[in-house]
Formats: structure tokens, C-alpha cells, sequence
């Protein structure tokens, strides 16, 4: 299986700041990957996929980047909207189970 | 595009637990959709489980396998899953989403449903 890994695992940030959370792969997923937000009792909302292209409807402060085994999410100007755990997510059909990494929790400073 | 869980919220330990989502606003049968099961529990992380396709194929995770099984009605515009010999770490919230493919593959899901709290206790 893909092992999927996220640092750092809780972030405290304050509105307006430049936030960057990582995510790694145990293997090449090539552009694989999607990001999802998701708050307290909700489901996960999808922000980014193919690593880097913004799903309709999400603010373009949420960017993506990377490819093979290194991505990241970037926020670029925290909103208070955006305290919420991020998850990222593998999809390579030739290598499923497609998992999920531990999250990311997003908190006030 | 919605997706909407439905089953019991509790279950027997060593029991099935049995979901089903009905999907509305888009067709079930869209070459460019899957359909999956995702759980969650409580105070943790996302856990795959299986996707299907209109056409009955299937993709597991290994890890469950053994004690899931996951179907379609195209004519009624809903998937189901059932999972087998229940025990206390499966209580968890479970979602149905769309995973939608591209380039004749698997990709994001871009859709969920709002979860089902699934609790296995006697």
C-alpha cells in the first residue's frame, strides 16, 4: 500500500498569514493528489485535485503544488473561514487502497 | 449532484452493517463517475472502503475486503454497502461520495455525502 504522511500535524496561524501544509507519499504518485478541508462535523470538501488544479469554487488563496512523492497545500492569506483540518489524498488506480494522510488541523493562534 | 446516506445507526456486534446512498441530480450511470464509501471515526482519520461503477466493477480496500460488499441499482439511482462481522472499530461516521475519473482513470471525489453515524455496540 501507498503510505501517505502530512507535516506538520496541528498548525497555529492567525488571519492573513501564509500557511504551507506538506504532504509525502512512500512512492511516486505522480500528480495523483487532492487536498479536501473539512470542519467539525462535516464531510471533507475537495480543493484541490491533480495536486495542483483548483475545483470550482474554491477561493484561489488555496493553491497546490509538487508531484512524485512531495506536495503541498498553500493558503496564502488565512481567512477565518479556513481553520479546519486538511487531509490529502492518493489516487492511483493502479495502486489502491486510495489513502488518505492524517490530517492537518488548522487552529487560531 | 447529492448524495444522501440511509441505514441503521446501530448495530450488533458480529452483525452486518448495511447503507445505502441514493444519488440525485446526475445520472448514476456517467461514464466519468464512480461511486465510493468512506468512514471516519470518531476523533480520526478517512478511511477509503470501495468504489463501484454503473457497470458493476469494483475496486476494495484490501484491508476489508474480506468482510465488504458494495453494489449498484441503476434503475433506482443508489449504491449500497454491506459490511460483515461488525465490531466496536467500525463505529464510524460513513460517507458515499463520487470519484470522479479522467483519462480513463480514477480521481478525486468531488462529491459526498453529509455521513451516517454508524455505532456497533450490544
Amino acid at each position: 500500500d501507498i503510505q501517505m504522511t502530512q507535516s506538520p500535524s496541528t498548525l497555529s496561524a492567525s488571519v492573513g498569514d501564509r500557511v504551507t501544509i506538506t504532504c509525502r507519499a512512500s512512492q511516486s504518485i505522480s500528480n495523483w493528489l487532492a487536498w479536501y478541508q473539512q470542519k467539525p462535523g462535516k464531510a471533507p470538501k475537495l480543493l484541490i485535485y491533480d495536486a495542483s488544479s483548483l475545483e470550482s469554487g474554491v477561493p484561489s488563496r488555496f493553491s497546490g503544488g509538487g508531484s512524485g512523492t512531495e506536495f503541498t497545500l498553500t493558503i496564502s492569506s488565512l481567512q477565518p473561514d479556513d481553520f479546519a483540518t486538511y487531509y490529502c489524498q492518493h489516487y492511483n488506480t493502479y495502486s489502491p487502497p486510495f489513502t488518505f494522510g492524517p490530517g492537518t488541523k488548522v487552529d487560531i493562534k | 449532484l447529492q448524495l444522501q446516506e440511509s441505514g441503521p445507526g446501530l448495530v450488533i456486534p458480529s452483525e452486518t452493517l448495511s447503507l445505502t446512498c441514493s444519488v440525485s441530480g446526475d445520472s448514476i450511470t456517467s461514464p466519468f463517475s464512480y461511486w465510493g464509501w468512506i468512514r471516519q471515526p470518531p476523533g480520526e482519520g478517512l478511511e477509503w472502503i470501495a468504489n463501484i461503477y454503473y457497470s458493476g466493477s469494483t475496486y476494495y480496500n484490501p484491508s476489508l475486503k474480506s468482510r465488504i460488499s458494495i453494489s449498484v441499482d441503476t434503475s433506482k439511482s443508489r449504491f449500497s454497502l454491506k459490511l460483515s462481522s461488525v465490531t466496536a472499530a467500525d463505529t464510524a461516521v460513513y460517507y458515499c461520495a463520487r470519484q470522479r475519473a479522467r483519462d480513463q482513470r480514477l480521481a478525486d471525489f468531488d462529491s459526498w455525502g453529509q455521513g451516517i453515524l454508524v455505532t456497533v455496540s450490544s
